[in-house]
């Protein structure tokens, strides 16, 4: 199957800075990219949804300016979690689908984030 | 709205049993249906999907799944569990009609297969 691959897998910061998740498909062009949130022992929660060249969809209760998405090419979308607090501590996971009803998502492998 | 539920969130097994996942969803289209699973320490992998056509879909690692659209069921089954089969498993719907749907999932359900 397709191949995304998300960097970093993990990653430590001080609250107050920023950190930007990479999500990457490295084998299809992703029309369609997903980052998803898992808070432990619960399911993948979705944050947003983001098409190449136009403004990312926020869900109900997401916020914009605090969870920045750009997806500016056919094989990058970047969140940037802003003014990073430790109740953003979390495992985000992206997921990109081609442009065919047909396809599937294929999903990266998720980056934990600490925030201390 | 789209949603899913799962309605064993943990399951204990025994090596050789047999599995059965509930699954069910609401939506008010013709849906793509999923079901994921993640292994501890591991991404989301596709175990089997529907998108149309014979209703009982077989997928990897001898799974499979009944879409049985009255019930708006999409119950994952496998005869006989091995200990390597534990893991989260996810099931998740997404509209047909829109290739920018977004996969909603079901809450999870954990299963563990003592050895």
């Amino acid at each position: 199957g397709a191949v995304v691959s998300q960097h970093p897998s993990w990653v430590i910061c001080k609250s107050g800075t920023s950190v930007k998740i990479e999500c990457r498909s490295l084998d299809f062009q992703a029309t369609t990219m997903f980052w998803y949130r898992q808070f432990p022992k619960q399911s993948l929660m979705l944050m947003a949804t983001s098409n190449e060249g136009s403004k990312a969809t926020y869900e109900q209760g997401v916020e914009k300016d605090k969870f920045l998405i750009n997806h500016a090419s056919l094989t990058l979308s970047t969140l940037t979690v802003t003014s990073a607090h430790p109740e953003d501590s979390s495992f985000y996971i992206c997921s990109a689908r081609g442009p065919l009803l047909e396809t599937e998502a294929f999903f990266g492998q998720g980056t934990r984030l600490t925030v201390v | 709205a789209q949603s899913v539920s799962q309605h064993n969130h943990h399951v204990i097994l025994s090596e050789a049993a047999s599995l059965e996942l509930g699954c069910n969803y609401s939506y008010g289209g013709t849906v793509n249906l999923f079901w994921y699973v993640q292994y501890p320490g591991q991404h989301l992998q596709l175990l089997l999907k529907y998108f149309s056509g014979d209703p009982l879909v077989k997928g990897i690692k001898g799974f499979e799944a009944e879409f049985i659209k009255s019930k708006f069921s999409f119950n994952l089954r496998k005869p006989s569990v091995q200990w390597s089969d534990t893991a989260e498993y996810f099931c998740a719907v997404n509209g047909a009609d829109n290739a920018g749907n977004m996969l909603t999932f079901g809450g999870g359900t954990r299963l563990m297969v003592k050895p």
